[in-house]
């Protein structure tokens, strides 16, 4: 079974500063996908960013890219430019060969103003 | 874009209660996933669809069923509610997982 770390329950960040979040996993899969969803208060879950395993580039999304190091099964997320509008909940998400998906525990991220 | 349109938004019942919960996914996805997220928590898998056939199983009650039908929508039914039942409720669809997509969400209250 896999399993998700996020080592960090609660970050805080001062507007336009950068901020990384971390996350690492276990698995004995070698396919597979790793995603960073946002959950603001409103609860919906948004789609941050998401990284193909076998792709050794790096994602990025505009603000946001990811640190991924697969043989330390490690997949960081980093915030440039933070913004009061980023101020949610964070999860990590693993995505096997069956396609559900396992989360971790998730960071509190608050930007501050 | 067309989106992941859950059903109803929100749902009180009541101990011992039944509730059907509805999700229609993203048109040509074949792949319809339900989640779970109580309070503080993150969301855990309960089951999946693959066109139509239960294609995985997690820590889904047996008090809980749910398919998924010709059209591609799925419901989850719940029933003999518990108060531990209250939580939120997300479906997703994905396509081999490209644009793997979550619903809004129903937020279920037992009362």
């Amino acid at each position: 079974a896999q399993t998700v770390t996020q080592s960090q329950p609660e970050m805080s960040v001062q507007e336009a500063e950068t901020v990384t979040l971390s996350c690492t996993y276990d698995t004995s899969e070698n396919n597979y996908y790793l995603f960073w969803y946002k959950q603001p208060p409103s609860r919906q879950m948004i789609l941050v960013i998401r990284q193909e395993a076998y792709k050794q580039q790096n994602a990025t999304e505009n603000r946001f890219s990811v640190n991924f190091q697969k043989a330390a099964k490690s997949f960081s997320l980093k915030i440039s430019d933070s913004q009061l509008g980023d101020t949610a909940m964070y999860f990590c998400a693993f995505g096997g060969s069956n396609y559900k998906l396992t989360f971790g525990k998730g960071t509190l991220l608050t930007v501050n103003p | 874009a067309a989106g992941v349109i859950q059903s109803p938004r929100h749902l009180i019942k009541e101990k011992r209660e039944t509730a059907t919960l509805k999700c229609y996914p993203i048109p040509r996805h074949d792949t319809v996933y339900w989640y779970q997220q109580g309070p503080g928590q993150d969301p855990q898998f309960l089951i999946s669809f693959y066109e139509k056939m239960q294609s995985d199983k997690g820590s889904i009650p047996d008090r809980f069923s749910a398919q998924q039908f010709s059209d591609y929508h799925s419901e989850l039914n719940m029933s003999s509610l518990e108060l531990g039942d209250s939580a939120l409720y997300f479906c997703a669809s994905s396509l081999v997982t490209h644009g793997y997509t979550f619903g809004s969400g129903t937020r279920l209250t037992v009362v």
